[in-house]
């Protein structure tokens, strides 16, 4: 099975710049997570999504942050405009959630290294 | 509340020997309580996962110690391997509701030949 699929695996660009993360879920998860990490403050989650529908974004650090879920497909988080200071790696996780089942684990994409120049 | 405290930062271990992970945690509110092992370029994998109704769990090499009354639990990695060498989060979950989870800050481990 295809696991979480996160693209680019790379991104470098100039301050000023939108900056689009795309991220596929494993099939039939219905939780999709977006996560940030950097040396100074780890593995900071930004939002997390439930059947498509965002559930909590507490964590997204400013405006200029957002993300989208259009179908349990496919999932999306936009920086416009990019700076210096969101250069980190952001990853993309889903899970699903089978009742009677106990937890089910979060897999984990293998992440896009953002660099802002 | 929500934070999960993790220590080492960093540790150096010699081949064969026993590496040891500690978290702390101050909500009670927790319920499951899972280990992620991150190697360079990859996203984290689980790794092994506890409940707080059992004190400990073992999976091959790997087990999770848990004491409830004071709130912590911790990682033994038993005849380490060079090939352990990652970074581990320890993490937290709250019961019900969504599978939302609380990272540990990460402990960067190295295990040498």
């Amino acid at each position: 099975d295809a696991g979480v699929i996160q693209s680019p695996r790379h991104e470098v660009t100039e301050m000023g710049q939108e900056v689009t993360l795309r991220c596929k879920p494993i099939s039939g998860h219905d939780y999709l997570f977006w996560y940030r990490q950097t040396m100074m403050r780890g593995l900071e989650l930004l939002i997390y999504f439930n059947n498509n529908v965002p559930i909590d974004d507490s964590g997204m650090p400013e405006d200029r942050f957002s993300a989208k879920m259009p179908n349990a497909s496919f999932s999306t988080l936009k920086i416009q405009p990019s700076e210096p200071r969101d250069s980190a790696v952001y990853f993309c996780a889903s899970s699903n959630h089978v009742p009677g089942t106990g937890n089910q684990p979060q897999h984990f994409g293998d992440g896009t290294r953002l660099s802002i120049l | 509340q929500q934070q999960v405290k993790q220590s080492p930062q960093s540790l150096i271990v010699q081949k064969g020997g026993i590496s040891i992970i500690n978290c702390a945690y101050e909500n009670t509110a927790f319920d499951y309580f899972p280990w992620y092992q991150q190697f360079p370029g990859k996203g984290p994998a689980l790794l092994i996962a506890i409940r707080p109704d059992v004190s400990e769990k073992k999976e091959g090499r790997f087990t999770i110690s848990f004491n409830k009354s004071a709130k912590q639990f911790s990682l033994h990695i038993m005849d380490s391997q060079p090939g352990d060498s990652a970074t581990y989060f320890c993490a937290a979950k709250l019961s019900g509701g969504y599978n939302k989870l609380i990272f540990g800050a990460g402990t960067r481990l190295a295990v040498h030949p």
